[in-house]
């Protein structure tokens, strides 16, 4: 059954470094997602994607977050300069039919900041 | 605007059935379901749409009241495998029909032997 990955599962990093998570989501998928959970709490919304672009973003993804689709199956999400707060999970999810559909959610990666 | 969900936690015995409630303060369009286990990621159980469609995994029943704004998951006959953390996720009515899902803060459910 197809799946999102993302790579790497657990990345620490300095406080003011700059990371990339990467995800590659299920091939015939065109809407693509970020979320966050820190450590113990909800899931929390960061940004949405289609064609080519942001369609949605929440007030988490200021100006440091940037995402991207580099070629037809990597999605990536780049922290510029960490911050001790941005320590969590983050999952990547897609869906084939966008809103009002399933998304299915990659296995995340755990950022560790210090 | 986050969506609420009742109970917290539940303990329950194999065989048992659970009730988890998702209520919004806005009206809604779609009612999303996950189970999350503890260090995994959240995997999709099922949607429910307003209008009725619904669609998900078999075992798994809910219900979507539009007027009350409010969505159930049913659990029942438990079994140890139904334990995990289970989300409600939001798409308000009127959003910007982006997939943005809002998630309540999660139903801890521990099914015991």
């Amino acid at each position: 059954e197809p799946e999102v990955t993302q790579t790497p599962s657990h990345q620490v990093t300095q406080m003011g470094q700059e990371v990339i998570l990467r995800c590659v989501p299920i091939s015939n998928h065109l809407y693509f997602y970020w979320y966050r959970q820190i450590l113990g709490q909800k899931v929390e919304f960061l940004v949405s994607f289609y064609n080519n672009e942001i369609s949605e973003k929440s007030e988490i993804f200021d100006d440091q977050f940037s995402v991207e689709r580099p070629d037809g199956s990597n999605f990536t999400l780049k922290i510029r300069s960490t911050k001790l707060e941005d320590s969590a999970m983050y999952f990547c999810a897609s869906s084939g039919r966008g809103p009002y559909n399933e998304q299915f959610f990659g296995p995340g990666t755990r950022l560790t900041v210090l | 605007q986050q969506p609420v969900q009742s109970p917290q936690a539940v303990i329950l015995r194999e065989g048992e059935d659970a009730v988890i409630n998702c209520s919004s303060s806005k009206a809604l369009y779609s009612v999303h379901w996950y189970r999350q286990k503890h260090g995994e990621a959240p995997v999709f159980l099922m949607i429910l749409l307003k209008g009725g469609e619904q669609k998900g995994h078999e075992k798994i029943s809910a219900s979507f009241n539009e007027k009350k704004q409010q969505s159930s998951l049913y659990l029942t006959a438990s079994q140890l495998s139904y334990s995990g953390t289970y989300f409600c996720g939001t798409e308000p009515h009127g959003s910007s029909n982006t997939g943005k899902l809002i998630f309540g803060q999660g139903t801890t459910l521990q099914v015991k032997p």
